[in-house]
């Protein structure tokens, strides 16, 4: 099973809006909504921000949201804050009844 | 809240086993699937196994498939990984997941196989 496909950096400026993008198949992203993505900042442990595409658990704020669009799903910040610089995993169920992550995308608030 | 802690890591010599344990606290444990995830040195995350919340099912990346044994004892609220003829390349650190969605995180431990 081959890793999502993520941009290595993105970069936006406080309260700009950016969004990164995770690319699969039709075997991950484009069959199943069971697409998270996740924070992580360095040396702590990856805090989970969006699941099942759209979902947000109720601690992560609102100016994280998740689409998904065939075979890549997306995640956009909006207002973009300092402490949102990061990286970015996202993850997806697959149909061989595995799970695979994209290869990360790291956030830097200008 | 929901507590999930790694122990049992450390250096390992290739081919040693080694057992990694995982104790959840704060949420209904027998309720909840559970995953593990490894991140090797500087890389991305790894998703290596999935066990179901009465221990029936289990899942398993192709890179860990006959070598990795994911398990759970819901009587004492613990995840387990039993880790057979580890490589050079299993050096990483080694997360506790709960839930399907992957909701909640341990702070994970750190597993070195080296001679």
């Amino acid at each position: 099973q081959s890793a999502l496909t993520q941009p290595a950096s993105v970069s936006g400026s406080p309260g700009q809006s950016i969004t990164m993008s995770c690319t699969g198949t039709s075997s991950d992203v484009g069959t199943f909504n069971y697409v998270s993505w996740y924070q992580q900042h360095p040396g702590k442990a990856p805090k989970l921000m969006i699941y099942d595409v759209i979902k947000r658990p109720s601690r992560v704020s609102n100016r994280f949201s998740g689409s998904k669009s065939g075979n890549t799903a997306s995640l956009t910040i909006s207002g973009l804050q300092a402490e949102d610089e990061a990286d970015y995993y996202c993850s997806s169920y697959t149909t061989s009844s595995t799970w695979v992550f994209g290869g990360g995308t790291k956030l830097t608030v200008l | 809240q929901v507590q999930l802690v790694e122990s049992g890591g450390g250096v390992v010599q290739p081919g040693r086993s080694l057992r990694l344990s995982c104790a959840a606290s704060g949420f209904t444990f027998d309720s909840s699937s559970m995953h593990w995830v490894r991140q090797a040195p500087g890389k991305g995350l790894e998703w290596l196994a999935f066990i179901s919340s009465d221990g029936s099912t289990q899942y398993y990346a192709d890179s860990v498939k006959g070598r990795f044994t994911i398990s759970r004892d819901n009587s004492e609220s613990t995840l387990f990984l039993e880790m057979k003829s580890p490589k050079p390349e299993d050096t990483a650190v080694y997360y506790c997941v709960s839930e399907w969605s992957f909701g909640h995180w341990g702070q994970g431990t750190r597993v070195t196989v080296s001679s």
